[in-house]
């Protein structure tokens, strides 16, 4: 059973750089690709963006000038990368794998989400 | 960017009763629409992709329908344990979208 878990500080400054990994257990990094996904205090999920385990990316555009997503195969683990947090930044983020079926792309497995909070 | 809305946002039902969802993509997606179910404090959970597929060990009590730009999420007898908020998220085009969610309360 492949696990999912986040870990990182749960304070940040404003103006300063938000660091998230995702460790994954149960399976191999290899042959998906995986994603930061976030939800703020009582509202919906919005996707942050991907990356395969070559390393190819792909960001929100909204985001993409202050994120980055790096992955460390031999670790097992992906990391999230926000620079420049403000209080929007406020959010439960949650690591995923995106599976593939065919053409199609959904996210089955889920970290259980930690919350972060921008705040001085 | 695809914008998903919802309808409706909050629903009151009892146990048994038949729920219906539904989901808009501002442009058409065919079929690349899933669907995710989330309880108060977890993480989300995958119900259906394809728009359709039911994902496996979901009850079959959850189906999903639609193609184009509208999309349903039926729960055909609602059992205590899906009082929830669903979620629909198309993955056809970056950003991947989702809707605003649906709180689904006990009447």
């Amino acid at each position: 059973q492949v696990q999912l878990q986040e870990s990182g500080p749960g304070l940040v400054k404003p103006s300063e750089t938000l660091s998230l990994t995702c460790t994954v257990s149960g399976g191999s990094i290899s042959s998906y690709y995986w994603s930061w996904i976030r939800q703020p205090p009582g509202k919906g999920l919005e996707w942050i963006g991907c990356i395969h385990y070559s390393g190819s990316t792909d960001y929100d555009p909204s985001l993409k000038s202050r994120v980055t997503i790096s992955v460390d195969t031999s670790k097992n683990q992906f990391s999230l990368t926000l620079s420049s947090v403000t209080a929007a930044d406020t959010a439960v983020y949650y690591c995923a794998r995106r599976s593939r079926s065919g053409t199609y792309y959904f996210f089955d497995y889920w970290g259980q989400g930690t919350l972060v909070t921008v705040s001085s | 960017d695809i914008q998903m809305t919802q309808s409706p946002s909050s629903l009151s039902a009892s146990v048994g009763d038949r729920v219906t969802i539904t989901c808009r993509a501002s442009q058409t997606i065919s079929t690349f629409l899933n669907w995710y179910q989330q309880k108060p404090g977890k993480a989300p959970n995958l119900l259906i992709y394809a728009a359709s597929t039911l994902q496996s060990g979901v009850p079959s009590r959850f189906s999903g329908s639609g193609s184009g730009t509208d999309f349903t999420l039926i729960i055909s007898s609602l059992q205590p344990e899906d009082f929830a908020t669903y979620y629909c998220q198309q993955s056809l085009k970056t950003p991947r979208t989702f809707g605003q969610g649906t709180k689904v309360e006990i009447k």
